[in-house]
């Protein structure tokens, strides 16, 4: 089973660049989430979806797009990438509201 | 501000006795409560969770106990292993939404 998919696993791009973070799951899950992991802050959520077609915006969206256009997948854009979203990021899937999400194994990206 | 705090970085225990660790919270409105071990370079992953009508769950050699009126979680791990050396997250929930505290990092000695 390979439950949720990060791709690409490592990117280091330069300021300005833009790049899109792509999750997938096979497990047919409605919800799906982006967080970002920096030292000492725990995990923050960026945006999330609550079905194919649907976003919301997180707890630190900015500098930030996503799309759901299929439902196993959800992608995250930066436009325009700055040294501040160096970070890991990780994206999650459940299959509704009180149930616990599974995780990938995270983005690890470095803007210089 | 952080809705849902950590406050102990780090913990270290003897093997075969009781690891617990807590977590605290300021939103009431959070209704659905869990914890996640992480290893490094992988992904949290799901450990226990509890809602907010229950105060305790118990899963093998895991407990998670919830005071609604102190906005507190606890995670025991008893007998505590060497393979649960790892940092845990706690979560609380409303409704789809998420929030995570800083994390612990247990280290359990041989």
């Amino acid at each position: 089973n390979a439950g949720v998919t990060q791709t690409p696993k490592f990117r280091v791009l330069k300021t300005g660049q833009s790049m899109t973070l792509l999750c997938a799951q096979d497990m047919n899950h409605e919800y799906m989430y982006w967080y970002r992991q920096d030292p000492g802050m725990g995990l923050r959520l960026i945006h999330y979806s609550v079905g194919e077609g649907t976003t919301a915006k997180g707890e630190v969206p900015d500098g930030y797009n996503v799309s759901r256009l299929k439902k196993q997948n959800f992608l995250l854009g930066l436009e325009s990438a700055a040294p501040s979203q160096t970070s890991v990021y990780f994206c999650a899937s459940t299959k509704g509201s009180n149930q616990p999400q599974h995780f990938g194994d995270g983005t690890r990206l470095s803007i210089l | 501000d952080q809705q849902v705090k950590q406050n102990s970085p780090s913990l270290s225990v003897q093997e075969g006795r009781i690891s617990i660790l807590n977590c605290d919270y300021t939103n009431s409105m959070f209704d659905y409560f869990l914890w996640y071990k992480k290893y490094p370079a992988e992904g949290p992953t799901f450990l226990i969770s509890i809602s907010s009508i229950k105060d305790k769950n118990e899963d093998g050699r895991f407990t998670v106990f919830l005071n609604k009126s102190a906005k507190h979680l606890s995670l025991h791990i008893v007998p505590s292993q060497p393979g649960d050396s790892a940092v845990y997250f706690c979560a609380a929930s409303e409704w789809v939404e998420f929030y995570f505290g800083t994390g612990t990092s247990l280290t359990v000695i041989p």
